[in-house]
């Protein structure tokens, strides 16, 4: 079971948007604006797509949005694409002694 | 550009040892925080471990004691020695560079697969 909680699947036309949620704890989310995002299409590296929360790293489309409240983090995709088709993980960072805690991904499906 | 390319893995019996390499171009290893990352069949990803540039070290709890992270500056490579492995340490390992909080670069992966 994934520290973080992620819905496993959501879908979306081409042109509409989603968004994707994760829920932690008041250790972990709650606490820090460390909440990452990334994108990973099976077999190939995990790309990250947003760093503390809302900020996106050069060259990823600004169709890719993060959010923060309290102990849920979310990401928005916009304009949805086929490309977009893919797996999405959280992450947070939570303290040396945990590090980094995950959410168990959602397979974002671009019908 | 930024590329990390991790090698070493493959089928082990229970028990063993492995050692998985993460070589690094475009960043220089002794200068970056480095991390391993592993994602088993079917699950989501699990932090594993960090070497930070001044050389602090933290584990998981589920690798700790096991498991083993080092670099060599001279090759730009970073290491995860992995020794006790169990069936529940298969998974594909991928290493990343961390910075401002985050991994921001990330290798494809290799397979480590526990089985006997």
């Amino acid at each position: 079971q994934s520290a973080l909680t992620q819905p496993a699947s959501v879908s979306g036309s081409p042109g509409q948007s989603i968004t994707i949620s994760c829920t932690g704890t008041s250790s972990d989310v709650g606490s820090y604006n460390l909440v990452s995002w990334y994108q990973h299409h099976p077999g190939k590296a995990p790309k990250l797509i947003i760093y503390e929360a809302i900020k996106r790293p050069s060259g990823v489309s600004n169709r890719f949005s993060g959010s923060k409240s309290g102990n849920t983090a979310s990401l928005t995709i916009s304009g949805l694409q086929a490309e977009d088709e893919a797996d999405y993980y959280c992450c947070s960072y939570a303290g040396t002694n945990t590090f980094d805690v995950f959410g168990g991904g959602t397979k974002l499906t671009v019908l | 550009e930024v590329q990390v390319v991790e090698s070493g893995g493959g089928l082990i019996q229970p028990g063993g040892s492995l050692r998985l390499s993460c070589a690094a171009s475009g960043l220089t290893v002794s200068d970056n925080h480095m991390s391993w990352v592993r994602q088993a069949p079917g699950k989501g990803l699990e932090w594993v471990s960090i070497i930070y540039s001044g050389g602090t070290i933290y584990y998981a709890d589920s690798v700790k004691g096991r498991f083993t992270i080092s670099r060599d500056n001279s090759k730009n490579t970073v290491y995860l020695q992995m020794n006790s492995l169990r069936v529940d340490d298969t998974a594909v390992y991928y290493c990343a560079r961390r910075k401002s909080g985050t991994n921001d670069y990330w290798g494809q992966g290799t397979l480590v697969t526990v089985s006997s």
